[in-house]
């Protein structure tokens, strides 16, 4: 198993360009989770999807976030337009569904570092 | 609102002592604990769990404790080993439920060789 996909590993932009980070999940997981992780905040949930489905954005900072899960095996989170304080790590996870016992374990991909300049 | 609270960022522990890292959480209506690990330039990975039903699970040198009337949870990692360095988070959420989990915001461990 290949595990959760994340790329790119690393982006740099410029502020006020948009950014696009994409996932694919574990094959076979239905439930996708999207952590921005700072020093100051630790590993933060902006938004979680259900059977491709959002279910809760109230993580989600601001307009300029939007999430999308078009199929099961991928998902992309945009920022657009980017700022300083958008740059943290964005990790992407997965998990086979709400079943109870080790369903809960969620699988984090490698992670991206944003950096906005 | 921190649900899930780690103190203490850092800890440094002498290769072969024990390691012991604390967990509190205000959630009372979380019945399932996960540690996990998180080395530098990757993603964290499940390390242990436990859920309200016990008060103690071990793996190897992992063993977690939890104290659910003082809403509290600790890891204990004996033997300490240099390859235990890493960044270990805490989460909380509900065995029967939604998959979302609350972290903390990590503790950065150091075994010194």
């Amino acid at each position: 198993d290949a595990g959760v996909i994340q790329s790119p590993r690393h982006e740099v932009t410029e502020m006020g360009q948009e950014v696009t980070l994409r996932c694919k999940p574990i094959s076979g997981h239905n439930s996708l989770f999207w952590y921005r992780q700072t020093m100051m905040r630790g590993l933060e949930l902006l938004i979680y999807f259900n059977n491709n489905v959002p279910i809760d954005d109230s993580g989600m900072p601001e307009d300029r976030f939007s999430a999308k899960m078009p199929n099961a095996s991928f998902s992309t989170l945009k920022i657009q337009p980017s700022e300083p304080r958008d740059s943290a790590v964005y990790f992407c996870a997965s998990t086979k569904g709400a079943s109870g016992g080790s369903a809960n374990e969620q699988f984090f991909g490698p992670g991206t570092r944003l950096t906005v300049l | 609102d921190q649900q899930v609270k780690q103190n203490s960022p850092s800890l440094s522990v002498q290769e072969g002592r024990i390691s012991i890292l604390n967990c509190d959480y205000t959630n009372s209506m979380f019945d399932y604990f996960l540690w996990y690990k998180k080395y530098p330039a990757e993603g964290p990975t499940f390390l242990i769990s436990i859920s309200s039903i016990k008060d103690k699970n071990e793996d190897g040198r992992f063993t977690v404790f939890l104290n659910k009337s003082a809403k509290h949870l600790s890891l204990h990692i004996v033997p300490s080993q240099p390859g235990d360095s890493a960044v270990y988070f805490c989460a909380a959420g509900l065995l029967y439920g939604n998959n979302r989990l609350a972290f903390g915001k990590g503790n950065q461990v150091v075994v010194i060789p």
